[in-house]
């Protein structure tokens, strides 16, 4: 079955340091990956995908993600991180008509 | 429209009563996807539509729930006789079309509280 873990549940970082939020998924093909964002109270907004080609990708605000096959990740990176950054990260995984989500990681931006 | 729409964005209702939710999605998107998330979870699979045929309701947690896209453009989601452990936080999502390749848009949701 397919799914998506997101093993840190809360992480804190400095404003103006580097972040990485991890993504393994569990799929027996290449899958679509999707990284979403959600601040409080607003809808899920998506922050880049992955769908073929370069397994570096860019997203919006900053973020990056790079595609891993032999790893089963799909890792977020932002080299210097705002304070307007803190919200909840999700990863998805697209596969036939659905698509699956981690439990997410909340970020924390401290000053 | 411009995004996706969903009304209200807050419902209260006692155990037992029914409730229906609404989604408008974005205009040109056929495809239309509902999800529950639970606090701290992430977004679970509910049902979806490609217009107003609904091909997948496999997430749908018990028959309490039902959706409907009678002209493939907004949607509902009726809960009968709600219970407690259907408190959440429900989304809806729209892609412009099938397959999955096609990035969800999502609304800001409803949060429905049962107490």
């Amino acid at each position: 079955a397919q799914s998506v873990t997101q093993p840190d549940i809360h992480i804190t970082v400095s404003e103006g340091a580097s972040l990485e939020l991890r993504c393994n998924y569990s799929y027996g093909a290449t899958p679509y990956l999707f990284w979403y964002v959600q601040s409080p109270g607003q809808g899920l907004q998506l922050l880049l995908k992955y769908f073929s080609g370069d397994t570096l990708v860019q997203g919006i605000k900053g973020f990056e993600a790079e595609f891993k096959r032999s790893q089963s990740s799909f890792n977020l990176r932002k080299p210097s991180v705002h304070w307007s950054d803190a919200a909840e990260y999700f990863c998805a995984v697209g596969t036939g008509n659905q698509f699956y989500f981690g439990t997410g990681t909340s970020l924390t931006v401290i000053p | 429209g411009a995004g996706v729409s969903q009304s209200p964005r807050y419902k209260v209702t006692k155990r037992g009563q029914d409730v229906t939710l609404r989604c408008d999605p974005i205009s040109s998107h056929a495809t239309l996807y509902w999800y529950q998330q639970a606090l701290g979870q992430g977004p679970e699979f509910l049902t979806y539509f490609n217009y107003e045929a609904q091909p997948d309701k496999s997430g749908l947690p018990s028959d309490r729930f039902s959706a409907e896209r009678p002209e493939g453009s907004i949607s509902t989601l009726t809960i009968q006789r709600t219970e407690q452990r259907d408190s959440a936080m429900y989304r809806c999502a729209s892609s412009l079309k099938e397959p999955y390749n096609s990035p969800l848009h999502f609304g800001n949701g409803t949060r429905l509280t049962v107490t």
